[in-house]
């Protein structure tokens, strides 16, 4: 079956601006959690969604948004977009809010210039 | 809070050598336990879990034993592979069951040379 899909995979934007992206769970999935990797800080947690709630939220600014909709895709936000925001951001997926295992998806590089 | 250390890489080692990275844990309660790896330009796979204390999480030759009493989930390998080559994570949710948030150590870089 299909895996977690991150779209875009790759992502240039400009300081101020917003960005959105967007991950597919695998099919059957409720839950989806976001994660920011960056080569200072390591893998973050950012929200984690189950059907369509947000269940638990990272140590992030409010400019860090995120909804998932009934389809269980999920978003997140990025508004006035700071140099620091570069990163990896990685979607995970998995059965339930409880369960222990989560498949990750490739990720979205996000590059703020 | 919940937090997971682990040893600084990168860690280099010759084709068939004995793998050990280190990795250890704080947290409350009984935490379920993961390795995963990234390989270059990819996400992170789930390599191998334990959700209770002696539990022993494996999965293609590697190996770790959720240790309760010295708090650590150490990987092992006995022989590896130049394909071994990755970043590993170590990684631990609380357990609560009211939460599937990842906790994850800073990583530790492995490079196998043939």
């Amino acid at each position: 079956k299909a895996g977690v899909t991150q779209t875009p995979r790759y992502l240039i934007k400009t300081r101020g601006q917003q960005v959105t992206l967007s991950c597919s769970p695998i099919s059957g999935h409720r839950s989806v959690s976001w994660y920011q990797q960056t080569p200072g800080q390591g893998l973050q947690f950012l929200f984690e969604y189950f059907s369509e709630t947000q269940r638990n939220k990272g140590n992030f600014p409010g400019r860090f948004s995120g909804r998932q909709f009934s389809n269980s895709r999920s978003e997140m936000n990025v508004s006035t977009l700071e140099l620091g925001d570069s990163a990896l951001y990685l979607c995970a997926s998995s059965l339930a809010w409880s369960d222990t295992e989560a498949f990750f998806g490739q990720g979205t590089r996000l590059t703020v210039v | 809070g919940n937090s997971v250390t682990q040893m600084e890489g990168p860690v280099t080692l010759s084709e068939e050598a004995f793998l050990t990275i280190n990795c250890t844990y704080t947290a409350t309660g009984y935490p379920s336990l993961f390795w995963y790896v990234q390989y270059p330009g990819e996400g992170l796979q789930l390599l191998l879990k334990a959700t209770k204390a002696d539990d022993k999480g494996s999965n293609k030759g590697f190996e770790a034993t959720y240790r309760k009493e010295t708090t650590s989930f150490h990987l092992e390998k006995g022989s590896v592979q130049v394909s071994d080559s990755a970043v590993y994570f170590c990684a631990l949710t609380s357990g609560s069951g009211n939460t599937g948030k990842l906790i994850f150590g800073q990583g530790t870089t492995l490079q196998v040379k043939p």
